[in-house]
């Protein structure tokens, strides 16, 4: 397996733009998780899925965020409008069950000017 | 505790020193606690999983332990390298499902 696989690697996009990141997680795995990292909070968590199911999105900081999983292998996070204060990494993790390790993308840089 | 709280948030070691570091989380909804390493400008990767009270895990130099009673874990590095050097986290899983993330300890050896 590839791992955990994230597109685009970095964004840069204009104030307002819409964005989206996408994610495909590792073949098996039942949680997916989306992080964003910054330098005031480390890694925060911004929504979980159970068996492509949202479980707790109370990590995500506004209604211009929202995520979906419509099959087990594919998982995006969009943000519309955006701005320039969502500029962080971005990170998505799956893992197989609640026990055991989860395992990272590369994550996406992304930039809003 | 209402949160992960990991201490300290950054430590400088010398090459060939012993060192080691906290995670504290909430005792209650415990269900596993966990140790990665995040070098820069890479993605985080596991050491431990522990679920069990008094559980100590090893991987070559680098060691932990867990008290799920007290809510506490220990991460020690033995003989510090400079290629230790890198970002120590701790998450906990609450509740089987939910992995949250303390801000990390960033560990610096100096040669």
């Amino acid at each position: 397996d590839a791992g955990v696989i994230q597109s685009p690697r970095h964004e840069v996009t204009e104030m307002g733009q819409e964005v989206t990141l996408r994610c495909k997680p590792i073949s098996g795995h039942n949680s997916l998780f989306w992080y964003r990292q910054t330098m005031m909070r480390g890694l925060e968590l911004l929504i979980y899925f159970n068996n492509n199911v949202p479980i707790d999105d109370s990590g995500m900081p506004e209604d211009r965020f929202s995520a979906k999983m419509p099959n087990a292998s594919f998982s995006t996070l969009k943000i519309q409008p955006s701005e320039p204060r969502d500029s962080a990494v971005y990170f998505c993790a799956s893992r197989p069950t609640a026990n055991t390790e989860a395992f990272f993308g590369q994550g996406t840089r992304l930039t809003v000017v | 505790i209402l949160n992960v709280e990991q201490s300290p948030q950054s430590l400088h070691v010398q090459e060939g020193d012993s060192t080691n570091f906290t995670c504290s989380f909430p005792s209650s909804n415990f269900y596993a606690l966990h140790w990665y390493r995040w070098e820069t400008a890479k993605s985080p990767e596991a050491l431990f999983v522990m679920t069990l009270n008094g559980d100590e895990k090893k991987k070559g130099r680098i060691s932990a332990t867990l008290n799920t009673k007290e809510g506490y874990s220990y991460l020690y590095i033995k003989g510090s390298q400079p290629e230790d050097s890198a970002t120590y986290l701790c998450a906990q899983t609450e509740g089987a499902q939910k992995l949250v993330f303390g801000q990390g300890t960033r560990l610096t050896i100096n040669p």
